[in-house]
């Protein structure tokens, strides 16, 4: 089976602090996906990254970076000097292999979701 | 154009109204998904198209009735819905959901916010 944990609910942090939201994710899958994505009030989910189990390279992207660890399953986000515009439910998902799921084809499997709040 | 459109963005429908959702892409994506999302909550796969033909239905009731015209239309037919259907549905589209590896990831739409009364 696969599962995606959120374990933080909610996190507040004041402007210019960085901000760690923790993903682990469950599966059996050799070849697997590992995605985050922002959903700001607006409702739009945006793409953030996607990250191929076969590549444990960590990521930076401006303030944006992820740790991606196999060996503890996870797949953490950070925002580094976190601006009020970070404010949003940020979602970690993960996606099979089609091979391995024949007719599933790989379905995202989303967390529960972390809502961060960014305060000025 | 990586913009995945959806129209309307609100909509108030009785239980006995028939009404229905638009999505278009235009980025050349041969799959396309339809979500359903109820506050505070995960999107949850409803339909999914490859190649225009619906390729997974998620044991959705059928008052929910999906079609994709072509590889950059889709639509979401709704017929005699219930108030715990109010949501936020969402659209998103990927390259292809048969590929395993580059550019697997789905984009989404802004979403429509239904409510039914």
């Amino acid at each position: 089976a696969q599962k995606v944990t959120q374990a933080q609910t909610e996190i507040s942090v004041v402007e210019k602090e960085d901000v760690t939201l923790d993903c682990v994710y469950e599966t059996r899958d050799t070849t697997y996906y590992l995605f985050w994505y922002k959903q700001p009030p607006s409702g739009e989910l945006v793409f953030l990254i996607r990250r191929n189990s076969f590549d444990e390279q960590n990521e930076i992207s401006g303030r944006y970076s992820w740790n991606f660890q196999k060996s503890t399953s996870s797949f953490n986000f950070t925002i580094t000097a976190s601006q009020v515009v970070d404010s949003a439910v940020y979602f970690c998902a993960l996606k099979g292999a089609v091979a391995n799921y024949g007719g599933s084809q790989g379905n995202l499997i989303f967390g529960k979701g972390t809502k961060l709040s960014v305060k000025p | 154009d990586t913009e995945v459109t959806q129209t309307p963005k609100h909509l108030v429908m009785g239980m006995t109204n028939k009404k229905s959702l638009k999505c278009e892409q235009h980025m050349g994506h041969r799959a396309m998904y339809w979500y359903k999302q109820k506050a505070k909550k995960p999107p949850e796969l409803m339909f999914v198209y490859s190649y225009e033909k619906l390729s997974i239905n998620e044991s959705v009731p059928s008052r929910f009735s999906p079609e994709c015209p072509n590889s950059s239309l889709l639509n979401l037919h709704l017929h005699a819905l219930q108030p715990e259907d109010s949501a936020l549905y969402l659209c998103a589209s990927s390259q292809d959901p048969g590929t395993s590896g580059v550019d697997n990831e789905q984009f989404f739409g802004p979403g429509t916010r239904l409510t039914v009364l």
